[in-house]
């Protein structure tokens, strides 16, 4: 089975508009991590948001929150108020507690209409 | 500060050569991660070494093989080239082996092989 899966290959959000991008992920691990990234057309994978099995409260990063529902296991991705600089790639990942790893998703590209 | 820095940034070889790749992380960040990314595996863990040891390591064959130096940088190596080893190489460096929220990656290194 696969650990992160990103069923969204593309979308596009209208500028100032808010979008979600989803992600669903499967471990058996109590303790793990969820991260978002984001990819834009030079390469470099830029870290935008973490969010911890035993947080309480959802991650916010600025216009970026992470609607975490664990029992779903689902991790979505909230960007608010788009920006066109926002079109990229964008990947959610997963480390488990017992291992050193991440796990990606396939990714979503995201593009902001202006 | 710098951030994660790769060279070289593009590489073509052809099959049956080797190569290597260098990634020198943030200053003080002594673990140090590779991926490899491709549009039909998408990002895929490579190795993960840490105060010059490896720790963790992908499902990858032999010919991938990768060490780090006393200064935390590190190299990868890729023997017999084949056509599937074309991808982005990407490096990702943090302070500690279990930084969960800390992993900074570079620009990465973009190999065709012909």
């Amino acid at each position: 089975a696969q650990k992160i899966t990103q069923t969204q290959p593309g979308m596009f959000v209208q500028e100032k508009e808010a979008v979600t991008l989803d992600c669903t992920y499967d471990t058996s691990d109590p303790s793990y991590g969820l991260f978002w990234y984001k990819q834009p057309s030079s390469g470099e994978m830029i870290f935008l948001i973490y969010q911890g099995s035993y947080d309480q409260q959802n991650a916010t990063e600025g216009r970026y929150s992470l609607n975490f529902q664990k029992a779903r296991k689902s991790a979505n991705l909230v960007i608010s108020a788009s920006q066109l600089g926002d079109s990229a790639m964008y990947f959610c990942a997963m480390r488990e507690g017992t291992g050193n790893q991440f796990y990606f998703g396939t990714g979503t590209s995201l593009t902001v209409i202006p | 500060k710098a951030g994660v820095t790769q060279t070289p940034r593009y590489l073509i070889k052809t099959r049956g050569q080797q190569v290597t790749l260098s990634c020198s992380p943030i200053s003080g960040h002594r673990s140090v991660s590779w991926y490899q990314q491709t549009p039909g595996q998408g990002l895929q863990f490579l190795f993960e070494y840490f105060s010059e040891t490896q720790r963790n390591k992908g499902n990858f064959p032999g010919r991938f093989s990768g060490r780090q130096f006393s200064n935390s940088r590190s190299e990868m190596n890729v023997s017999t080239l084949e056509l599937g080893d074309s991808a982005l190489y990407l490096c990702a460096s943090s302070l500690k082996q279990d930084s969960w929220n800390e992993q900074f990656f570079g620009p990465g290194t973009r190999l065709t092989v012909l």
